[in-house]
C-alpha cells in the first residue's frame, strides 16, 4: 500500500504556531496537498506543493523534502477556529489520486 | 456554483441489503473521485473517473462495490449486500480536469449498516 502517516494530535495555545508533520513512503510522487476538515464536513483544500523548499501563503506556509519524503504545515498565529483536522495527501503519478494520511487533529487553546 | 453534491447525507440499511449513493460534481469538472472515510482507516480512494470514463478503482472492493457515471452531471457508488464494516462516511470530490491538484469534496454520505 501507499504510506502517509500523520500524529494523531496536536495541542497548541492561541497566538502560537503549530506544525503538522507528514511522512510518506509511496510507489510515486506527484505532489503533496494539504486539507483542513471540520468536525461533520468535508476536507478543505489548503496548499499543494511539489518543489523542494517552504512555500509561504500567509497564515499558512508548507514545506516539502522530496528526498526524505517530508512535509509540513504551518499555521502561524493560531486562533480558536483553526482547531480542526489537517490532512496531507500525495499525488500519484498518471491519474493524480490522492492517498491520504488519517490526519492530525489540531486543538487550539485559549 | 453549488459545490459538489451529494445524495442522501444519511442512509441507514440492514445487512444484505443494497445501498447506493448519489453524487453531482461541479458543473464543468472532468475529474470524479470517490473516497470513504472511517474512523480506523482514515479517508481512503476508492475510484476515478475522467471524463466519464472510469480510470482507477483499484481502492474498490471488488465483490459488492461498483461505480458508474452515466453522464458527465452525475455518478453513483453501489454497494450491494451491505456489510457492518461498509459503515463510513463517502465522500464524493470533483477537480476541474485531470491535471488540476485541487480537488472539491462534497458533504458526504453518511452510511450505517445495522
Amino acid at each position: 500500500g501507499q504510506g502517509v502517516e500523520q500524529p494523531d494530535n496536536l495541542m497548541s495555545v492561541e497566538g502560537t504556531f503549530a506544525r503538522v508533520n507528514c511522512t510518506y513512503s509511496t510507489s510515486g510522487f506527484n505532489g503533496l496537498s494539504w486539507y483542513q476538515q471540520r468536525e461533520g464536513h468535508a476536507p478543505v483544500f489548503l496548499s499543494y506543493v511539489v518543489l523542494d523548499g517552504l512555500k509561504d501563503s500567509g497564515h499558512f506556509s508548507t514545506f516539502l523534502s522530496r528526498s526524505n519524503g517530508y512535509s509540513y504545515l504551518l499555521l502561524t498565529e493560531l486562533q480558536i477556529k483553526d482547531s480542526a483536522s489537517y490532512l496531507c495527501a500525495v499525488r500519484m503519478p498518471n491519474y493524480n489520486v490522492l492517498y491520504f494520511g488519517s490526519g492530525t487533529k489540531l486543538t487550539v487553546e485559549p | 456554483n453549488a459545490g459538489v453534491i451529494q445524495t442522501p447525507r444519511h442512509k441507514v440499511t440492514g445487512k444484505g441489503q443494497e445501498a447506493t449513493l448519489w453524487c453531482e460534481p461541479i458543473s464543468g469538472h472532468s475529474a470524479v473521485f470517490w473516497y470513504r472515510q472511517t474512523i480506523v482507516q482514515g479517508l481512503e480512494f476508492l475510484t476515478y473517473f475522467r471524463n466519464q470514463a472510469p480510470i482507477d478503482d483499484s481502492g474498490m472492493p471488488k465483490e459488492r462495490f461498483s461505480a458508474q457515471m452515466p453522464n458527465q452531471s452525475h455518478s453513483t457508488l453501489k454497494i450491494q449486500s451491505t456489510q457492518p464494516q461498509d459503515s463510513a462516511v463517502y465522500l464524493c470530490a470533483s477537480s476541474l480536469r485531470t491535471g488540476a491538484y485541487e480537488q472539491y469534496f462534497g458533504p458526504g454520505t453518511r452510511l450505517t449498516v445495522l
